[in-house]
């Protein structure tokens, strides 16, 4: 099975703290994701990374970055956390869509991240 | 660019009964759709998809989808409904890209 892994279930930082969370896959997949989830407003992407080093900007970049150094591992940076931004955070990852249209681009979440700033 | 509606932010249904979720869609080109499955304090679990393939999609736990391009709808269904399935549940949209967009999500009640 593919396990996406997020480091830090709950965790609880004061605002202007600068903030890591941390997500591996086991499935070499090339796709990672950051999404951000809110009541009523769904599943917002954040970045996503289709390659090591490579990243690129969702719908809600604002205020936060992005590392992916090796290809299991895929970080989300608040630099300067604010209570906005109090949410939970999905990771997720993905094999690169081909075009065996079978493969269809399944994309496997993390158990997700409770990220509290006070 | 694609879009998703789900009609219908919460749905009541009592064990045994059918169940219905909404999922309208949005793109120009042949859409991949899925729906996603979350149980409260975990991450999003896949329940079906759609590939272009058969367009009635059926999934894990008695679940199916019609992809219906004529009516651009995607529902998911269940012809009875277990307490089990209280959750929350997303449609999703991808087009050729490998980003998906997701509805705003129904919470499912299950009632004894």
């Amino acid at each position: 099975d593919v396990k996406v892994t997020q480091s830090s279930r709950y965790l609880v930082k004061r605002t202007g703290e600068k903030v890591f969370l941390e997500c591996v896959q086991d499935m070499d997949h090339e796709n990672m994701f950051w999404y951000r989830q809110d009541p009523g407003l769904g599943l917002r992407l954040i970045y996503f990374s289709y390659d090591v080093k490579m990243k690129e900007k969702g719908d809600i970049p604002e205020g936060y970055s992005v590392s992916r150094e090796k290809k299991e591992r895929f970080s989300l940076i608040l630099e300067s956390a604010s209570t906005n931004q109090t949410s939970m955070y999905l990771c997720a990852s993905s094999f690169t869509l081909v075009a065996d249209s079978d493969s269809g681009n399944t994309i496997y979440f993390g158990e997700g991240s409770w990220l509290t700033v006070v | 660019a694609q879009s998703v509606t789900q009609l219908g932010s919460h749905v009541s249904v009592s064990e045994g009964a059918l169940v219905l979720l909404r999922c309208n869609y949005s793109s120009s080109v042949p859409p991949y759709l899925f729906w996603y499955v979350q149980y409260p304090n975990q991450g999003l679990q896949l329940l079906l998809k759609y590939t272009s393939a058969a367009t009635l999609v059926k999934g894990i736990n008695g679940f199916e989808a019609e992809f219906k391009k004529s009516e651009t709808s995607f529902h998911l269904t269940k012809p009875s409904a277990h307490m089990s399935d209280a959750a929350e549940y997303f449609c999703a949209v991808s087009a050729y890209t490998d980003k998906l967009i997701f509805g705003t999500g129904t919470r499912l009640q299950v009632f004894p």
